[in-house]
């Protein structure tokens, strides 16, 4: 079982390009989230989807876009990559309020932009 | 918008010392869940909270729901070296809202 599975692990881009985190659970969850971490700063959350086809926008949106693609992924996407994107991303999921609400997270992805 | 604080930010304890971190909101929440970070890896799910007042163990930690549902407090006992960490809480609001967001965390370091 896989739980939640990020990709890349580990990214170094130039100020300036794009990219796309890919992440994808097995989990039948309804609700995704997307995270960025920052020494000192906690879990900040950037988007979150409650379901496929809705998306909504978190605590640190400005510079990202995302995607519920399906029930199974959410993509996050940098348009134009700044060095103050410089994070470690993590995504999670989590079924619907009323069930059992715990929320699984992946490994992360550590992002550099130079 | 909510306001969340986490205290103590870190803390530097000895092995067998007892641990106590809180978090209190402006807000009131449904669910209170603890996490815990181990370097490199995500978070991992320690207790769930889910009723005002409601006092839960999970071995040597021990948390508990405040009964006014804008805070709560998470105990370790008997601190050992796995217990190294970050340490978060996150509040859930009630159904139908699916934003979870989490403190700024507690680092705990054990000093040999």
């Amino acid at each position: 079982n896989a739980g939640v599975t990020q990709t890349p692990k580990f990214q170094v881009l130039k100020t300036g390009q794009s990219m796309t985190l890919q992440c994808a659970q097995d989990m039948n969850h309804n609700s995704m989230y997307w995270y960025r971490q920052d020494p000192g700063m906690g879990l900040r959350l950037i988007y979150y989807s409650a379901s496929e086809g809705t998306t909504d926008k978190g605590e640190v949106p400005n510079g990202y876009n995302v995607s519920r693609l399906n029930k199974r992924e959410f993509s996050l996407r940098l348009e134009s990559a700044a060095p103050s994107q410089t994070s470690v991303y993590f995504c999670a999921s989590s079924a619907r309020q009323g069930q059992n609400t715990e929320a699984f997270f992946g490994q992360g992805t550590r992002l550099t932009v130079v | 918008g909510q306001q969340l604080n986490q205290s103590p930010q870190s803390m530097f304890i000895q092995e067998g010392e007892d641990v106590s971190m809180n978090c209190t909101s402006s807000s009131i929440f449904n669910t209170w869940l603890w996490y815990k970070q181990d370097p490199g890896e995500g978070p991992v799910l320690l207790i769930a909270l889910y009723k005002a007042g409601e006092l839960t163990s999970n071995g040597r930690l021990t948390a508990q729901f405040g009964i006014t549902r804008k805070d709560s407090f998470l105990n370790i006992s008997a601190s050992i070296p796995s217990d190294v960490g970050i340490y978060f809480c996150a509040p859930r609001a009630n159904f139908g809202n699916e934003k979870l967001t989490f403190g700024t965390g507690t680092r705990l370091t054990i000093i040999p």
